[in-house]
Parts: C-alpha cells; structure tokens; sequence
C-alpha cells in the first residue's frame, strides 16, 4: 500500500457526461500528480500540482482540469468525454518537485465511456 | 520532450534465471531513473530507482545501472522467483519530476 488513495475505483458512464475523479496524497507529501494509462498510448502525464498551484502540464486535453485543495487532495475533472478517454487514471504524490523526489502511485481508477 | 525506449516488450525466463530490461532515453538534462512494478489491477508500485550522480545500485535481487554517455539505464533481476511475474516500466524525469516512461516490458516468470 503506497498511502495514496483513489476514488472511485471504477466509473461507467456515457459519452458527453462528466466526471471527478478524487485523490488524496501520502501523508507530508506536497505534490500530486496525474497520469493515464491506456493500452495504445501507455502511462502518460497528465498534470501536476504542487501545495495548490499549477506547476507543469503534459498531454492533457482541453476538456480535463484539476485542482488541488488546501489539504492536499486533488480533483481531476474530465467533461465531454469521447469513447477514446477510457483509460486508468493514476494519482501519484511526492514529497517536493525537486525532480528528484520519488513518486507513489494510487490503486487508479478505470474510466469506461460508453 | 523527453522520449523514453524500453526493451523487450515480453520477457519470458524459468524461475531462478536473471532477467535484464533495458531502456534509453533521449534529454540528457534528465537526472533521476526510477523503475516500477505494475502487477494487474493495480498501480504501479516503485522497486528501485538510481540518480545520476550514481552508476549502479543494489536492493536484494534487483540492480539498476545508469550509463549517461550513452543514455540508457538497466533494471537486473537475479534470481528470479514467479512472484516477480508482472509488467515493469522505466521512466526518467529531469526539473519539475514530471516523468515520461517507457513503454512497458511484460516478465513471465514460468516455475
């Protein structure tokens, strides 16, 4: 168990719908970050927040937005969904964003859109 | 951007055999390696990872190397046991600790 808490674990929902995805980091750890994971495109970043602020942005689609709250927990918001967003959606967390930090990640939650 | 390579996709050995992944990457300003364990249904879970100060390190029977001349960096399993049986993944991340990895080798460990 890597400390880093997902919720929910599955998610079944129709194209066009929108959906929160939530998680909490390690305890002490400043830093989350989101990733996919789908079979053609591979564990990709998506975003990254550090201590509530936007610090790097990857592959993410116009139609996602995250948050990070003031205790830490993150929200990633994904609107509009297409059949292609079906993917694992992993949180990870780390103490700094020194780049050197090692990253945990959570259990993910598998997104269908159908 | 960063582009990480991981080689083989499948890896197949008999229990008490090595197993050696290795992955390249193209930024040299990356400086921290790290390898993960994704068994299934599950998130991927950190074994080990090296810096680039660091040529080589050891944990129980895993071992990873870092050649930074030639960017590319190795993850080594001794002793293979069917526990080990999972798809690991190589990633490198440099200022920002955003990680981009490769793409995935799948370890059978047959008994």
């Amino acid at each position: 168990d890597s400390g880093v808490t997902q919720t929910p674990k599955h998610l079944i929902t129709a194209t066009g719908q929108r959906v929160t995805l939530r998680c909490s980091p390690r305890s002490g750890d400043l830093s989350v970050y989101w990733y996919q994971q789908s079979l053609d495109q591979g564990l990709q970043f998506l975003i990254q927040y550090y201590n509530g602020e936007e610090r790097a942005k990857g592959n993410i689609l116009e139609r996602f937005s995250a948050q990070q709250f003031p205790d830490l927990h993150s929200e990633l918001n994904l609107s509009s969904l297409e059949l292609g967003d079906s993917a694992l959606y992993f949180c990870a967390s780390s103490f700094r964003t020194s780049g050197l930090d090692e990253q945990y990640f959570g259990p993910g939650t598998r997104l269908t859109v159908t | 951007g960063e582009n990480v390579e991981q080689h083989p996709s499948t890896l197949s050995v008999q229990e008490g055999d090595s197993a050696v992944i290795k992955c390249t990457y193209s930024d040299s300003a990356s400086n921290y390696f790290p390898w993960y364990k994704q068994e299934l249904g599950k998130g991927p879970q950190l074994i080990i990872d090296i810096r680039s100060n660091v040529g080589e390190k050891k944990d129980q029977r895993i071992a990873v190397t870092l050649n930074k001349t030639a960017k590319h960096f190795s993850l080594h399993i001794t002793e293979t046991q069917p526990e080990d049986s999972a798809v690991y993944f190589c990633a490198a991340s440099h200022a920002g600790n955003m990680l981009t990895f490769g793409g995935g080798t799948r370890l059978m460990v047959k008994p």
